[in-house]
């Protein structure tokens, strides 16, 4: 059975400051499928932030969150991880990792994890 | 980037059917997925592939899609239906691989 288990469950971070989150696999081959990270404010949709592939290591980010965040992949434990940097109240959300099948739609999710940038 | 379009917020009664739409000019040549999302938990796949359901979803979930416009339909509603519903395409040439629809809520009245 396909898991993704995300740490830490919520963070509380001032602006400026960055946060790491990870997200854990398991039940699958890890390298065979792309990572994206997805993020939710509170009480808005759902907004993709990037991808990696665990196999290759390459990325892609959304334009609105290039420069400031950075994906990798230790595929020796099948975690992703997620960095985000100089952190601003709006990127207070809900931060998800989701598998990607056939790259195009994800069909196993994290829990998520709520990260609140407030000074 | 290209935009999905989804109404806000859609009601049905129990026991009717609900169909959610979803434009956009991208969805004539890309293929459409169906999430759903229920308060406090992540989002759970619905539909791939326009019409196709993952093991475990009901056949009362169905997808369509003509032109530029998605349905996702849910016959026989129940309560436990009530949801927020997105829409998403993936466009690896576009700027940003991946657009969601803004979400439909909705109501089982």
């Amino acid at each position: 059975q396909v898991h993704l288990v995300q740490f830490p469950g919520a963070e509380v971070k001032k602006p400026g400051a960055s946060v790491n989150v990870s997200c854990k696999t398991s039940g699958y081959t890890f390298i065979n499928y792309v990572i994206i990270w997805v993020r939710q404010a509170p009480g808005q949709g759902l907004e993709w932030m990037g991808r990696i592939s665990p196999y290759s290591g390459n990325t892609k980010y959304a334009q609105r969150v290039q420069g400031r965040v950075t994906m990798t992949t230790d595929t020796s434990t099948s975690t992703a991880y997620m960095e985000m940097r100089s952190l601003r109240s709006d990127d207070t959300a809900v931060y998800y990792c989701a598998r990607a099948i056939q790259d195009e739609a994800f069909d196993s999710w994290g829990q998520g994890t709520l990260v609140t940038v407030s000074s | 980037s290209y935009v999905l379009t989804q109404p806000p917020s859609e009601s049905v009664a129990p026991g009717k059917t609900a169909r959610i739409t979803c434009g956009g000019n991208i969805i004539g040549t890309k293929s459409v997925h169906w999430y759903q999302q229920k308060p406090g938990q992540a989002p759970l796949l619905i539909m791939y592939y326009n019409s196709d359901r993952p093991t475990g979803i009901p056949e009362r979930f169905s997808g369509s899609k003509s032109g530029n416009t998605a349905t996702l339909t849910i016959s026989r509603v129940e309560a436990g239906d009530e949801a927020d519903y997105y829409c998403q395409v993936w466009d690896p040439s576009s700027d940003q691989d991946v657009v969601f629809g803004g979400g439909t809520k909705l109501t089982v009245l």
